[in-house]
């Protein structure tokens, strides 16, 4: 079972809508938790990280969230635009006790197509 | 800074023959990692390294696959002999070893083997 697991697999909305993506992870401790845009053909962007003891973060349109306790994480995006469009990945990093060298549990990631 | 550089972009080879991928950290960053990404299996780490060691190989897949960073500023991963199971983007992303802080990742090579 895959540590990081994330709903939905696909999305598809149209242009200006809001939309929330999801992560539950088992990864435990853990240390930061992150959310990744991957466009067509790229490398994968860094949107937000939070720590274990934060529970939001934004970067312009999106808005992270983290449950530490239900172990939940909540992308949300809002009046999406078309270049949007894009894998969002959910990915945590555990905590092994000092430094991880950032070793990333990556989720198989949400298929987002916006619509104009 | 360009970011994290790799090269090729697009490799094509045949079955049975050894390649080479290349990476450019970020300068000062000390930690290097290199994933390969497919449809089936998302991303996967297969080895990372700090200051130039290699810290973890167990997501190397098999013997076939070798990766070295001779110095800060260069690593490489290979394969060899390549099947065509090893076809998928491999990407290399450095950090500055903290794990709070931000890895950047490569713009991917697409490696195909037929």
């Amino acid at each position: 079972k895959n540590q990081v697991e994330q709903s939905p697999q696909s999305l598809i909305i149209l242009e200006g809508k809001n939309c929330t993506l999801q992560c539950n992870y088992t990864v435990s401790p853990f240390s930061n938790l992150r959310w990744y845009k991957q466009d067509t053909g790229r490398g994968p962007v860094s949107l937000t990280i939070m720590t274990f003891s934060e529970n939001t973060k934004s970067n312009g349109r999106y808005t992270a969230t983290l449950d530490a306790d239900t172990k939940q994480s909540s992308l949300h995006i809002t009046a999406s635009q078309l270049s949007d469009s894009a894998s969002y990945i959910c990915v945590v990093t555990p905590n092994a006790g000092g430094t991880s060298y950032g070793k990333l549990t990556f989720g198989q990631g949400t298929i987002l197509t916006v619509h104009p | 800074d360009a970011g994290v550089i790799q090269s090729p972009r697009h490799e094509v080879t045949e079955m049975g023959q050894e390649v080479t991928l290349r990476c450019k950290p970020i300068s000062g960053h000390n930690s290097l990692f290199w994933y390969r990404q497919t449809m089936m299996r998302g991303l996967e780490l297969l080895i990372y390294f700090n200051n130039n060691v290699p810290i973890d190989d167990s997501g190397m897949p098999e013997d076939r696959f070798s990766a070295k960073m001779p110095n800060a500023s260069f690593s490489t991963l290979k394969i060899q002999p390549s099947e065509p199971r090893d076809s998928a983007v491999y990407f290399c992303a450095s950090s500055d070893g903290t794990d709070n802080t931000e890895a950047f990742f490569g713009q991917g090579t697409r490696l195909t083997v037929v």
